[in-house]
Parts: structure tokens; C-alpha cells; sequence
């Protein structure tokens, strides 16, 4: 199975500021099914972006998701209040399925 | 709007069975694939299964093949994960998710899963 490795494990920003999450696969996901997930305590996943860069429904311009081959980023551009939890990524384009374990971002 | 409302916490032993179940509604069972998901404590996500949306196949990850089952029930639009020969590990909140095309575009709001003895 591919494994993602996210980087950092946690990141410690100010509102306003810049967040860059990484996701390295294992091998190349050469058709860039790669989707992002904002979780907070005691809620469900929320998606935020598919197919490497496509922001789902109602995510703010703020997100966005670049990369290919195997390198990833989730990129949010100023950081607001609500934005403060873990995030995460998955690979769909191999079977399994595959997620990252998270990078938790923190104020 | 689409809404997956998942069972109530479940406590049980090692060795035993349980099933979960999913209920959806807002949209038809069949346009979308369900998956079920899980995070153990302190863990990141790790797929369970899934069904196809417009037939009964499913497929499982490799920790789940051979003691897991998907099946729907299309009268009441309830999706249900079976789970056998359980062990402290299989101790997680357990999601189901529907996918569209791919990912996880909405999901339920988790079942709590202890396996101790």
C-alpha cells in the first residue's frame, strides 16, 4: 500500500499568517487523486480539496492544493480562528486507500 | 441536505462480533460508493471497505479481508459494516463516508468502537 508522509506533525501559527502542509507519497500517484481534510475534536472529517487542487463545496478561496507526482501541498493563504486543527491527506488513486496521519495546527 | 447517521457507541470483548450501521438520507443509496473508515486512538485514518454504488461489490483493506462485511439495505437506505473476531486493536471511531468519485464528500458523525476485556 502507499504510504503518505505528512509534514509537520504540528504547526504552531497566528491568525493571519501563511500554513503549508506536505504530503509525500511513497510512490507516484500519477493520476493526482489526492484529497485534504480539515478534522476537529469531536466532529467528522470535512473535505476541503479533491483531485490535488479542486476545492469542494463551500471551502473558502483562502485553501488551496497544489502537486503532482509525489509531492502534495494544502496551502491556506491567512490563517483565520476556525481554521485551527489537524489536517490530513488521502490517496484514492490505489487500492487501499491510504491517509496520512495529520498535521495538527495549533495557535 | 445528505445526512449519514451513524449507531450508537458500542463496548464488546475480543473474539466477539458487532455490526454498525449508517442511515442516509438527501440523497439515492445507489448514485454514491460508501466506505467505511476508522481511527484508532492517537492513530490516523485507515480504510475498512467499501460498496460500489450501483452493485453489491465490495473490497476491503488488507487488515479486514475474510472477517468483514458490507451490505445495504435499500428499503431503509442504511448501510451496515460487520465486523468478526475482534481484538483490543480493532478499539477506534469508526466513520462511514460517501464517496464521490473518489473522496469523502460527506460523512457520519462516527461510532465509538472498545474492544476490552
Amino acid at each position: 500500500e502507499i504510504v503518505l508522509t505528512q509534514s509537520p506533525g504540528f504547526m504552531s501559527l497566528s491568525p493571519g499568517e501563511r500554513a503549508t502542509f506536505s504530503c509525500r507519497a511513497g510512490q507516484s500517484l500519477s493520476r493526482s487523486y489526492v484529497a485534504w481534510y480539515q478534522h476537529k475534536p469531536g466532529q467528522p472529517p470535512k473535505l476541503l480539496i479533491y483531485g490535488t487542487s479542486n476545492r469542494a463545496t463551500g471551502v473558502p478561496k483562502r485553501f488551496s492544493g497544489s502537486g503532482s507526482g509525489t509531492d502534495f501541498t494544502l496551502t491556506i493563504s491567512r490563517l483565520e480562528p476556525e481554521d485551527f486543527a489537524v489536517y490530513f491527506c488521502q490517496q484514492y488513486g490505489f487500492s487501499p486507500n491510504t491517509f496520512s496521519r495529520g498535521t495538527k495546527l495549533e495557535i | 441536505q445528505v445526512q449519514l447517521v451513524q449507531s450508537a457507541s458500542e463496548v464488546t470483548r475480543p473474539g466477539a462480533s458487532l455490526t454498525l450501521s449508517c442511515k442516509t438520507s438527501g440523497y439515492r443509496l445507489t448514485d454514491f460508493g460508501m466506505h467505511w473508515v476508522r481511527q484508532a486512538p492517537g492513530e490516523g485514518f485507515e480504510w475498512v471497505g467499501s460498496i460500489e454504488h450501483d452493485r453489491d461489490r465490495t473490497d476491503f483493506g488488507p487488515r479486514f479481508q475474510g472477517r468483514a462485511t458490507i451490505r445495504r439495505d435499500r428499503s431503509t437506505a442504511t448501510v451496515y459494516l460487520d465486523l468478526r473476531r475482534l481484538t483490543s486493536d480493532d478499539t477506534a471511531m469508526y466513520y462511514c463516508a460517501k464517496e464521490d468519485s473518489g473522496s469523502y464528500d460527506d460523512w457520519g458523525q462516527g461510532t465509538r468502537v472498545t474492544v476490552s476485556s
